[in-house]
């Protein structure tokens, strides 16, 4: 039971490009959701986050939406950057306790 | 900036053998968790920890996974007595308790090799 989904498990894009990745959840009772980028052999790094109460966060190149209606977020990169590619993790709390819920990730591939 | 250190960076062990992998969390963080991640699927939560004590945990975390904090720093993770299907990514992360809306800080992780 995924309550967290990236359906895209991979995205090319060109460099300068806007680079946007999806993310759908089941559960209406996240409140808080983030966005992580991972290298391999490194943890997962925080990027950006939105409260629900929120329907965008900006900072810098990175910008958050969230569509509460649609149970719908996604990731803009712009523009985007050899150096982004990674795969990107979305995640949202569940519970008091902060414990995220991540999806599968999405891998971004920036060509120059 | 702060970092979560894991140690060791990778484990191998035998199955049944029981390991103990070491996170140092980020020194003025509250919360701490640790999470797994099996080759090619998701990252999942295992244990969040709060006030010295289990706040929550998933179904993986069973009987064979424990817990401790044992000195002001340390956060440990104990399998008991390891089984091939643990064979995995173990991510340690930490968050302050200052604010609701604080991320998680992630370790980069102690590679177990169960064979």
């Amino acid at each position: 039971d995924q309550q967290v989904k990236q359906n895209s498990p991979s995205l090319s894009v060109q460099e300068g490009r806007i680079s946007i990745l999806n993310c759908d959840y089941t559960n209406s009772m996240f409140d808080y959701f983030l966005w992580y980028k991972k290298y391999p052999a490194e943890g997962p790094t925080f990027l950006i986050s939105i409260s629900s109460i929120k329907d965008k966060n900006e900072d810098g190149r990175f910008t958050v939406f969230l569509n509460k209606s649609a149970k719908h977020l996604s990731l803009h990169i712009v523009p985007s950057q050899p150096g982004d590619s990674a795969v990107y993790f979305c995640a949202a709390r569940e519970g008091s306790q902060g414990n995220l819920i991540f999806g599968k990730g999405t891998k971004l591939s920036v060509k120059p | 900036e702060p970092e979560v250190t894991q140690t060791p960076s990778h484990q191998v062990t035998q199955m049944g053998q029981e390991v103990i992998l070491r996170c140092v969390p980020i020194s003025n963080h509250l919360y701490f968790y640790w999470y797994r991640q099996i080759l090619g699927q998701k990252v999942e939560f295992l244990v969040s920890f709060y006030n010295n004590e289990i706040s929550e945990k998933s179904e993986i975390f069973d009987d064979q996974f424990s817990v401790e904090r044992p000195d002001g720093s340390n956060f440990t993770l104990k399998i008991r007595s390891t089984k091939l299907e643990d064979s995995a990514m173990y991510f340690c992360a930490s968050r302050p308790g200052s604010s609701y809306n604080s991320p998680l800080h992630f370790g980069n992780g102690t590679r177990l090799t169960v064979t």
